[in-house]
């Protein structure tokens, strides 16, 4: 069926970085756009940008910019969110999510927790 | 301070129906980008139960019905039961002088009474 599945939580220091890693299967992985959404402990949903799978070309919303970086590897259906310079707010769940022709986010991945504390 | 606004909670007794209003503005809803619905039980990714105004995906119940006017959208549930409690979210495209993409509402706790 088709289905993301990504990696597991991770528990990181501040000022480290962090490589999740979301993998497609049960489609054409280069038919449908990847995007990421964020969503704090308690919070709401946030997106945080989507990556051509086409291209590889990615985008990133405001806030988004800098520390964060989209990429994929093909070859293995798999879409990668990558943060460095880790801060205790980045601490939250992030999902990859599957984006159709009308916009909708139609799959989502299970979401993976990071959490960042010294 | 999200850019669709949602009222953080509503509630009904089971077999009532409720709404949950999703309100924008010309940059967006108003602008005719289309509005999808989700449903996030605890714990759980969210799930698409709305797009494009008002469709529903295969094997979400006619239960659940969405419907756009103007600068806002609603998702009606009717027939209320216990395993609709849940957060839904409204999500659509934003266009303005700032910038464009993806924006979602704050979210809406349906709490069955």
């Amino acid at each position: 069926q088709v289905q993301l599945v990504q990696s597991g939580s991770e528990l990181k220091k501040p000022g480290a970085s962090v490589k999740v890693s979301c993998k497609a299967s049960g489609y054409t992985f280069t038919s449908y756009a990847m995007n990421w959404v964020r969503q704090a402990p308690g919070q709401g949903l946030e997106w945080m940008g989507w990556i051509n799978t086409n291209t590889g070309n990615p985008t990133y919303a405001q806030g988004f910019t800098g520390r964060f970086v989209f990429s994929l590897d093909t070859s293995v259906s798999t879409a990668y969110l990558q943060i460095s310079s880790l801060k205790a707010e980045d601490t939250a769940v992030y999902y990859c999510d599957r984006s159709t022709s009308s916009g909708a986010f139609d799959i989502w991945g299970q979401g993976t927790m990071v959490t960042v504390s010294s | 301070q999200s850019v669709l606004t949602q009222p953080p909670s509503v509630s009904g007794a089971p077999g009532q129906r409720v709404t949950i209003s999703c309100t924008g503005s010309s940059s967006n809803i108003g602008a005719g980008y289309d509005v999808h619905w989700y449903q996030q039980l605890p714990g759980t990714a969210p799930k698409l139960l709305i797009y494009g105004n008002s469709n529903r995906p295969s094997g979400v119940p006619d239960r659940f019905s969405g419907s756009k006017s103007g600068t806002s959208a609603s998702l009606a549930i009717t027939g209320l039961q216990a395993e609709d409690e849940a957060d839904y979210y409204c999500q659509s495209y934003d266009s303005s002088l700032s910038g464009s993409g993806v924006v979602f509402g704050g979210g809406t706790k349906l709490t069955v009474l």
